[in-house]
Order: structure tokens, then C-alpha cells, then sequence
């Protein structure tokens, strides 16, 4: 158990629905990190929060959406689904935002679009 | 954000010591060589990171350039259990407004022959 909690595990949904996924953070740390992984493209940056500001933004559709709650959870919405957004979702956390602080990720939630 | 290259896929026997090279030929002097390994079906795990200097920890060694344009993940009895996806990544220490994110390249994929 790495300390990073990801809810569901597993998703699978219609196509045109909305979807939540859930992240808790490792205990102490303050930033959230957002990752898709798909069969052909690799780990692609989704979004970071820290202390629940967003912090940096990579290639996020504007059909997903980002929050940090106050307990540091984090909501990755991903809405109006399309079979592409097929994919598995990591989410990762770090105590700060700068330095050499590495990451912990969660084992992930995949979600399948049919 | 600096690149950095890495052979797609390497094979090693079990026991026998792995050499993962890693360039990084735009590194900047404030880039930390951060490495991390994603096991089948898990999210990446953090192995070892460095700026400099070479270093040692229980999982691997870091072997870095003198000029810092290339590193090298030494793992050194690979076990059946290291067969993953080697990912090596640069990190600015300082980062801009307290904003950083690992940016994954496609990794190497490490196969162990039993």
C-alpha cells in the first residue's frame, strides 16, 4: 500500500456519461497530481493542485475537471465520455510542489468507456 | 521542459546486473534525474533520484555523466521482480510559483530472463 487511496478501482460507463474519480493523498503531503495512461500514449499530465489551488495544468480536455477539497481529497470529473477517454487514471501525491521531493502514486482506476 | 531519451526495451537474466542508460542532453543545471519503474497493472514507484554525484540506495545505483548529458540505472541482480517499465525523468529543483510535474517519456521495458 503506497498511501495514495484511489477510488473506484474499476469503471466501467456509457458513452456521453459523467464519472468521479477519488484520490486521498498520502498523509502529510499537499500536492495531488492527475495522470491518464492509455495503451498508446504513455502517462500523459493531466493536472496538479496544491493545498487545493490548481498549481500547473497539462493536457486536460475541457470536458475533465479538477478540485483539492480542504482535506486535501482529490475529484478528477470527467464528463460527456467518449471511447477514447478509455484509460487508466493515477493519481499521485508529494509533500510540496518544488525540490526533490518524488511522488507516490496509487495503484490507479481504470475506466472503460463502451 | 527537457527531454530525455531511453531504448525502448532491454533484456536481462535473472541475477545478472542491468545497466539502464537515460540521455539528457538539455539538462540544466538545475535538473534533478529522478527515475521511477512501473511493475504490470501498478502505478509508478519511485526508485532513485540525483543530481550529481552518483548514488546508491537499496533498490539501485545512479551512475551520472560527469558532464550530466547521461545517467545510467544500475540495478545490480536483477530478480524476476524488476521486470517493468523504467522510466527516467528531469525534475527542476526550483521549479516557477512553486509549479512542477513529472513529464513521462515512453520508458524502457525491462524483460528478466529466469
Amino acid at each position: 500500500d503506497s498511501g495514495v487511496t484511489q477510488t473506484p478501482k474499476h469503471l466501467i460507463t456509457a458513452t456521453g456519461q459523467r464519472v468521479t474519480l477519488r484520490c486521498s493523498p498520502r498523509s502529510g503531503d499537499l500536492s495531488v497530481y492527475w495522470y491518464q495512461q492509455s495503451l498508446d500514449q504513455g502517462l500523459q499530465f493531466l493536472i496538479q493542485y496544491y493545498n487545493g489551488e490548481e498549481r500547473a495544468k497539462g493536457n486536460i480536455l475541457e470536458r475533465f475537471s479538477a478540485q483539492q477539497f480542504p482535506d486535501l481529497h482529490s475529484e478528477l470529473n470527467l464528463s460527456s465520455l467518449e471511447l477514447g477517454d478509455s484509460a487508466l487514471y493515477f493519481c499521485a501525491s508529494s509533500v510540496a510542489t518544488q525540490g526533490y521531493y518524488g511522488y507516490t502514486f496509487g495503484s490507479g482506476t481504470r475506466l472503460t468507456v463502451v | 521542459d527537457a527531454k530525455t531519451t531511453q531504448p525502448n526495451s532491454m533484456e536481462s537474466n535473472e541475477e545478472e546486473p542491468v545497466h539502464l542508460p537515460c540521455n539528457h542532453s538539455t539538462i540544466s543545471g538545475t535538473d534533478y534525474i529522478h527515475w521511477y519503474r512501473q511493475l504490470p497493472s501498478q502505478g509508478p514507484e519511485y526508485v532513485i533520484h540525483g543530481l550529481t554525484s552518483n548514488v546508491n540506495n537499496r533498490m539501485a545505483s545512479l551512475a551520472i555523466a560527469e558532464d550530466r548529458k547521461s545517467s545510467t540505472l544500475i540495478l545490480h541482480r536483477a530478480t524476476l521482480r524488476d521486470a517493468a517499465v523504467y522510466y527516467c525523468i528531469l525534475r527542476d529543483v526550483k521549479g516557477t510559483s512553486g509549479t512542477y510535474k513529472y513529464i513521462f517519456g515512453t520508458g524502457t521495458r525491462l524483460k528478466v530472463l529466469a
